[in-house]
């Protein structure tokens, strides 16, 4: 079956960095997506790998290991505004479909 | 340029009724996506469109469940008849076409309908 998996919720203070991993086993990859929301919005696209290694953009980078099925969002020098939930999110075709993960609430303390 | 578009942002109904969501995609975006949220079953394809064609509906939960792409500019997620358990955030996004001088075709949401069946 699908299965993306990611931890629930995270808490951090600011100016700390804080790492969301996120392990997938699907039928099919095309690549994986992070996805951040703040509360009551939209998700709004954040990263994308489909090759091994690391993305690097601002604050935030992202990790992919395709043989270990294993991806991580990494936020640096953390804000307040960084509090919200990031999803995980495999591409399974390519079409562009994508199977999410429950996503990992991030709390942001002063 | 507008994002996606969409409407009602919010809906309230009685259990039984019709609902009938609608979207805008980006101008120039290939693909539409129907997803539904909820606290309980997270962030759930329902179908999506590669130019106003359906591709995959397997995430369409049950009949009740339809949707239509008539262009390129407008789709609609229709309910009927609606029950309690529908109640939940429905997302529409585009995305342009994948390979057109794009590693990759992100997705872009629209704000979401929140509806609720009563």
């Amino acid at each position: 079956g699908q299965n993306i998996d990611q931890p629930t919720e995270m808490t951090a203070t600011e100016g700390a960095i804080v790492q969301i991993n996120c392990t997938y086993q699907t039928s099919g990859f095309n690549g994986l997506f992070w996805y951040q929301q703040h509360a009551g919005e939209a998700p709004t696209f954040l990263s994308y790998n489909v090759l091994d290694g690391l993305e690097e953009k601002g604050r935030f980078s992202s990790f992919l290991s395709r043989s270990k099925g294993y991806s991580y969002l990494l936020l640096k020098e953390l804000q307040m505004k960084d509090s919200a939930s990031y999803l995980c999110a495999a591409s399974t075709d390519s079409w562009g479909k994508l199977q999410f993960g429950a996503g990992t609430q991030v709390v942001v303390t002063p | 340029d507008a994002g996606v578009i969409q409407s009602p942002r919010h809906e309230v109904t009685e259990m039984g009724q019709e609902v009938t969501l609608r979207c805008k995609p980006i101008s120039g975006h290939d693909y539409l996506f129907w997803y539904r949220q909820t606290m309980m079953r997270g962030l759930e394809l329902l179908i999506y469109f590669n130019n106003n064609v359906p591709i995959d509906d397997s995430g369409m939960p049950e009949d009740r469940f339809s949707a239509k792409m008539p262009n390129a500019s407008f789709s609609t997620l229709k309910i009927q008849p609606s029950e309690p358990r529908d109640s939940a955030v429905y997302f529409c996004a585009s995305s342009p076409t994948w390979g057109t001088g794009r590693s990759y075709n992100e997705q872009f949401f629209g704000p979401g309908t929140r509806l609720t069946v009563l």
